[in-house]
């Protein structure tokens, strides 16, 4: 089955620097990859997703970028503030859609203010 | 819309007491999900249901874990025996998916299992 591998665990940062997080997965045939933030205590709500046929999305401060030869897709989080400070999971499924993602391990961003 | 609404926030137990989780969906969802987070193991998804029906209940840890969903706003995830390695965050979550719909996992504020 698949396998997410998520670096880094834990991630601090300045306010105002950049934050990237990487995974990487294990099955090729993998083609949506969503990204959660959880805060503490609450519930996973989606980001940003991407699906397979593009290489990279953007929202706001907020970018995804995939890499279907490597098999590794990244996080970017620019202009960091004290309020993104949460934890992070990647996912991926073979199904196109939320059906059946493998969730990363998740990665603890703390930004400093 | 209210969101996917879980119950209880919290249960406390006593290992051999049996125990139901409950959820209902966000109206209109066709699929839902029931996962696991424990900082062991992190996300795990323990089975999903689509149209009520259960498609992949492979995530489910053994038997005395069993999930239904009788109608397409409420489903139950028991556990019977409990036992304190069950302890973890439940969560609940709904989608909608089909061909030409592909909506992102909705999750719920999850019910945190303490098993004593």
């Amino acid at each position: 089955g698949e396998n997410v591998e998520q670096h880094p665990s834990t991630l601090s940062v300045q306010e105002g620097d950049s934050a990237v997080i990487k995974c990487t997965y294990s099955d090729s045939a993998s083609n949506y990859f969503p990204w959660y933030k959880q805060e503490l205590g609450k519930r996973p709500q989606l980001i940003i997703d991407i699906r397979s046929n593009v290489g990279e999305k953007k929202d706001q401060r907020i970018a995804v970028t995939l890499n279907k030869t490597a098999k590794h897709f990244s996080l970017h989080i620019t202009e960091t503030q004290p309020e993104d400070s949460a934890v992070y999971f990647c996912a991926a499924s073979t199904s196109g859609s939320a059906r059946q993602l493998t969730f990363g391990s998740g990665t603890q961003l703390t930004v400093l203010p | 819309d209210a969101g996917v609404i879980q119950s209880p926030r919290h249960e406390v137990t006593e290992m051999g007491q049996e125990v139901t989780l409950r959820c209902k969906p966000i109206s209109g969802h066709n699929s839902l999900f029931w996962y696991r987070q424990t900082m062991m193991r992190g996300l795990e998804l323990l089975i999903y249901f689509n149209n009520n029906v259960p498609i992949d209940d492979s995530g489910m840890p053994e038997d005395r874990f069993s999930a239904k969903m009788p109608n397409a706003s409420f489903s139950t995830l028991k556990i019977q025996p409990s036992e304190p390695r069950d302890s973890a965050v439940y969560f609940c979550a709904s989608s909608l998916l089909g061909p030409g719909d592909n909506s992102p996992l909705h999750f719920g504020n999850g019910t945190r299992l303490t098993v004593t």
